[in-house]
């Protein structure tokens, strides 16, 4: 039962250009969700997050999108950059305070010169 | 060093082997999390320890899967009689509170059960 979904595999976008990466959950409990990146060979590291009570957040280059009536987030960035190029998680949690993530099953970000 | 280390970074075991990951959280951090993925997958919760609360299991998928905590430091994730599907990148996550927004995760064991 993959409650977090991340349905691309992989992405390819040229350097300067948009990165777009998706993720759908089927929980509606769910009230807080997180995007983590990972390098080959090291763990995860936070990068953004968001609570259900707003439908954006922003962080420089990266900003994720929240439609909770589609069970649906997004991971904005823009402009691409060469070292953006790494595994992308998205996680979600009951809220805030919980103690379990449920975490996709990732997207490779490839990003071409 | 100021991160989480795990230990060792790679393991090949024989099906039927006992395994232990080890896995130092970083210091002052009074919750530790384990997560494995598997090929494919994304990340799975194993278990959570916080302070001196008893653990929380659930993720656990077997009794053959087990974990400690020693002083509130050093975790370690033992795995008995190892099989095929056990195989997987374990990964060790710490963080300084009850908020999930900020784990800190480890570099990973690879696990491989031939």
């Amino acid at each position: 039962d993959q409650q977090v979904k991340q349905n691309s595999p992989s992405l390819s976008v040229q350097e300067g250009r948009i990165s777009i990466l998706n993720c759908d959950y089927t929980n509606s409990m769910f009230d807080y969700f997180l995007w983590y990146k990972k390098y080959p060979a090291e763990g995860p590291t936070f990068l953004i997050s968001i609570s259900s009570i707003k439908d954006k957040n922003e962080d420089g280059r990266f900003t994720v999108f929240l439609n909770k009536s589609a069970k649906h987030l997004s991971l904005h960035i823009v402009p691409s950059q060469p070292g953006d190029s790494a595994v992308y998680f998205c996680a979600a949690s009951i809220d805030q305070g919980a103690q379990k993530l449920v975490f996709g099953q990732g997207t490779r970000l490839t990003i071409n010169p | 060093g100021a991160g989480v280390s795990q230990s060792p970074s790679n393991k090949v075991t024989e099906k039927g082997k006992d395994v232990e990951l080890r896995c130092d959280p970083i210091s002052g951090h009074t919750a530790l999390y384990w997560y494995r993925q598997s090929l494919g997958q994304g990340l799975e919760f194993l278990i959570y320890f916080q302070g001196n609360s008893a653990p929380d299991k659930s993720g656990l998928p077997s009794d053959r899967f087990s974990a400690e905590r020693t002083g509130g430091s050093v975790s370690t994730l033992t795995i008995q009689r190892t099989q095929q599907e056990d195989s997987a990148v374990y990964l060790c996550a710490s963080s300084p509170g009850t908020s999930i927004t900020r784990q800190y995760f480890g570099p990973g064991t690879r696990l491989t059960v031939t």
